[in-house]
């Protein structure tokens, strides 16, 4: 059964750094988002992406995050300047008409 | 504003015994309703969906869903629980109405089943 990937699993960085988290989402759906989940919350919306631009974003996905899909299967998370607060489980998904989503990168800002 | 209410942080139930979870929404237009369910150190597994029609909806691991469109409730049952399905259960909403691709999800409601 197709699925979403995503790499790394576990990502750990310093404040200030750039992080590009990657995802491979399922190869026949055309819409694609990024999630996110701050430890022991829920889990909110950051941004979807359809037809090579941004559908749709939250108030959370501020300058600093930016998504791009550079060839026919990846679609990247980047955030220029991490932040501790940036600390969280980031979910891809994919979708025609159902979210299926990857098994998430935990990103872990020191 | 769409929003998603799970009045419940946790669950206990015994196995073989029926379990629900209760999840109430709210959007301007119809709902796109979803259970999600997610086990530890894992992604979020879709579960099922109700957009329109019957609605009583059935999903995978021998799951249900019941749509009540005047108590603005979906909430997820199964007959008789298994220790296997103790996890974290979102309940999550699109507004079709909007036309928007955000999906809002509750805070979670942890699950717990007792052998």
């Amino acid at each position: 059964e197709p699925e979403v990937t995503q790499t790394p699993s576990h990502q750990v960085t310093q404040m200030g750094q750039e992080v590009i988290l990657r995802c491979v989402p399922i190869s026949n759906h055309l819409y694609f988002y990024w999630y996110r989940q701050i430890l022991g919350q829920k889990v909110e919306f950051l941004v979807s992406f359809y037809n090579n631009e941004i559908s749709e974003k939250s108030e959370i996905f501020d300058d600093q995050f930016s998504v791009e899909r550079p060839d026919g299967s990846n679609f990247t998370l980047k955030i220029r300047s991490t932040k501790l607060e940036d600390s969280a489980m980031y979910f891809c998904a994919s979708s025609e008409r159902v979210q299926y989503f990857g098994p998430g990168t935990r990103l872990t800002v020191t | 504003a769409q929003s998603v209410a799970q009045p419940e942080d946790q669950v206990n139930v015994a196995e073989g015994n029926p379990l629900t979870v209760k999840c109430t929404y709210s959007v301007s237009g119809n709902p796109y309703l979803f259970w999600y369910v997610q086990y530890p150190n894992r992604g979020l597994q879709f579960l099922l969906k109700y957009i329109t029609g019957d609605n009583l909806v059935k999903g995978s691991y021998g799951f249900e869903a019941e749509f009540n469109k005047s108590q603005t409730s979906f909430h997820l049952k199964k007959p008789s629980a298994l220790v296997s399905d103790s996890a974290l259960y979102f309940c999550a909403v699109r507004d079709l109405n909007t036309g928007g691709f955000k999906t809002i999800f509750g805070a979670g409601t942890r699950l717990f089943v007792k052998a």
